[in-house]
């Protein structure tokens, strides 16, 4: 069936690189993507890549998807405090649009 | 402005009572999702709809009901069958793309916090 997984917890000092990784296991998946959520708010769109690139960079974001592993992670580079949040892992199945998400990775930012 | 608007934010339903959570876009999206989330779980599926008057069942339905009677609106009834309803309750919505390679990214509205009192 479908399942994303990721780690629960990171935490990491202001100026250093994170990464926050996930698994997922449908390989027709289409699309994946990243999205924030900030405490009792909804989520943002981060950013996403399609199944066809290996990786793809925007600004502090650096996405890397490895399809045969059925990998994806997430690295921000020079994490700020602001960039404390929970992070999660998504994706499409495109044959029923269904979006399923995996469990979310708190990050935390120390100064 | 467009977007995805959820009402209530903080709803307050009595044990056995049934409770339904508006969401409602002005996007022109086809697709919307019911998600529900509690600490450590991440996002759990309850329902998502394809299409007006269509809609299929996602891994935890059992205890909530929907309708998707007009494309902007998908409202979520919290049924008495609901053991455990207390919960954040994020509706999304996206448009399907015209093409297989076209990326619909799925905006969320701020939810709304159910407690059982």
């Amino acid at each position: 069936g479908e399942d994303v997984e990721q780690s629960l917890f990171l935490s990491v000092r202001e100026g250093d690189s994170s990464v926050i990784n996930c698994t997922y296991t449908d390989s027709s998946s289409t699309y994946l993507y990243w999205y924030k959520q900030e405490p009792g708010a909804g989520l943002q769109l981060l950013t996403y890549i399609f199944s066809n690139m290996d990786m793809k960079q925007d600004q502090r974001l650096t996405v890397l998807l490895n399809k045969k592993d059925k990998h994806l992670s997430l690295r921000i580079a020079d994490t700020q405090t602001g960039d404390s949040a929970i992070y999660f892992c998504a994706e499409i199945y495109n044959q029923g649009g269904k979006l399923i998400f995996g469990q979310g990775t708190e990050l935390s930012v120390k100064p | 402005d467009g977007g995805i608007t959820q009402s209530p934010k903080y709803l307050f339903r009595k044990e056995g009572q049934n409770v339904t959570l508006s969401c409602e876009q002005n996007l022109n999206h086809d697709a919307m999702y019911w998600y529900r989330q509690d600490p450590g779980q991440g996002l759990r599926l309850i329902y998502y709809s394809q299409i007006v008057n269509d809609f299929q069942k996602g891994d935890i339905a059992e205890g909530y009901s929907v309708s998707r009677e007009k494309k902007e609106s998908f409202p979520l009834t919290v049924t008495s069958a609901q053991k455990n309803p207390t919960a954040f309750y994020l509706c999304a919505s996206r448009s399907r793309g015209q093409t297989r390679v076209q990326n619909t990214e799925a905006f969320f509205g701020q939810g709304t916090r159910l407690t059982v009192v």
